[in-house]
C-alpha cells in the first residue's frame, strides 16, 4: 500500500542554520503530498502542500517540491528559529486517507 | 478562521470502560475523520465518514471502535471497552467537499489515557 518515509530524528540545529528535512513516498496513483507540523502540545497543523509533480508547497520560509522522479517531497528552510522546534510530518494523500511519516523533531538551539 | 475542536482535551478510564471522544468539525466540511497517534509513533489512520457512513476504515478501527454524526455539527468516536493499548492521542480532522478537498484540518486531539 501507499507509505511515506521520512529521516528519523531527531536533528538539532542552531538558530540560522539550513534545514533539510527529506521524505520519500511509495504510492500506485498520484497523490498529493503534505508537511504537517505538530508544536509541543498541540495537534497538526498543515504547514505546506503540493498536488502534483513539480509543484513548489511553501510557508514561513519553509519549501517542498513534489519530485515525481525520485518520489520525494524534502522539506527545506534557509535559516531556522527557535521557534521552529516542533516535530514534522510528511504525509501523502491518494484516495479518501492520509499517510504519515513517523516524525521528524527538530530542535533549534538559540 | 474556524477550526476543528475536541473534547475533551484528556480523557483517563479504566480498562473495560467505554468512552466517547468529541469532535466539531469545521461547519461547511462533509468528509470526517479519526487518527490516533501512539505516544512517540507515526500518526495512524483509523475512519473516515462521508455522507452520513464509513467511507473507509483501517485494520486498528475493529468492532471495538464506532463512529457517529449524532447531531449536524458533533462527530464522536466510541470506544466500546477500553483496552490498555488504545491509550494515545486521539485526532479529528475535516475537509469540504468542493474546493480543496486534499486538506484535511486537524483538532488539538484528546489525549486518552487507560489505566
Amino acid at each position: 500500500g501507499d507509505s511515506v518515509t521520512q529521516m528519523e530524528g531527531p536533528v538539532t540545529l542552531s538558530e540560522e542554520a539550513f534545514l533539510t528535512i527529506n521524505c520519500t513516498y511509495t504510492a500506485t496513483g498520484y497523490p498529493s503530498l503534505f508537511w504537517y507540523v505538530q508544536y509541543p502540545g498541540e495537534g497538526l497543523q498543515l504547514l505546506l502542500k503540493a498536488t502534483k509533480a513539480d509543484d513548489k508547497g511553501s510557508n514561513k520560509g519553509f519549501e517542498a517540491t513534489y519530485r515525481k522522479e525520485t518520489t520525494s517531497f524534502h522539506l527545506e528552510k534557509g535559516s531556522v528559529q527557535v521557534s521552529d522546534s516542533a516535530v514534522y510530518f510528511c504525509a501523502l494523500r491518494d484516495n479518501n486517507d492520509m499517510r504519515f511519516g513517523a516524525g521528524t523533531r527538530l530542535t533549534v538551539k538559540p | 478562521e474556524p477550526e476543528v475542536t475536541q473534547t475533551p482535551s484528556h480523557q483517563v478510564t479504566q480498562m473495560g470502560q467505554e468512552v466517547i471522544l468529541r469532535c466539531v468539525p469545521i461547519s461547511n466540511h462533509l468528509y470526517f475523520y479519526w487518527y490516533r497517534q501512539i505516544l512517540g509513533q507515526k500518526v495512524e489512520f483509523l475512519v473516515s465518514f462521508y455522507n452520513n457512513e464509513i467511507s473507509e476504515k483501517s485494520e486498528i478501527f475493529d468492532d471495538q471502535f464506532s463512529v457517529e454524526r449524532p447531531d449536524g455539527s458533533n462527530f464522536t468516536l466510541k470506544i466500546r471497552s477500553t483496552k490498555l493499548e488504545d491509550s494515545a492521542m486521539y485526532f479529528c480532522a475535516s475537509a469540504p467537499v468542493g474546493g480543496d478537498t486534499d486538506t484535511q484540518y486537524f483538532g488539538p486531539g484528546t489525549r486518552l489515557t487507560v489505566l
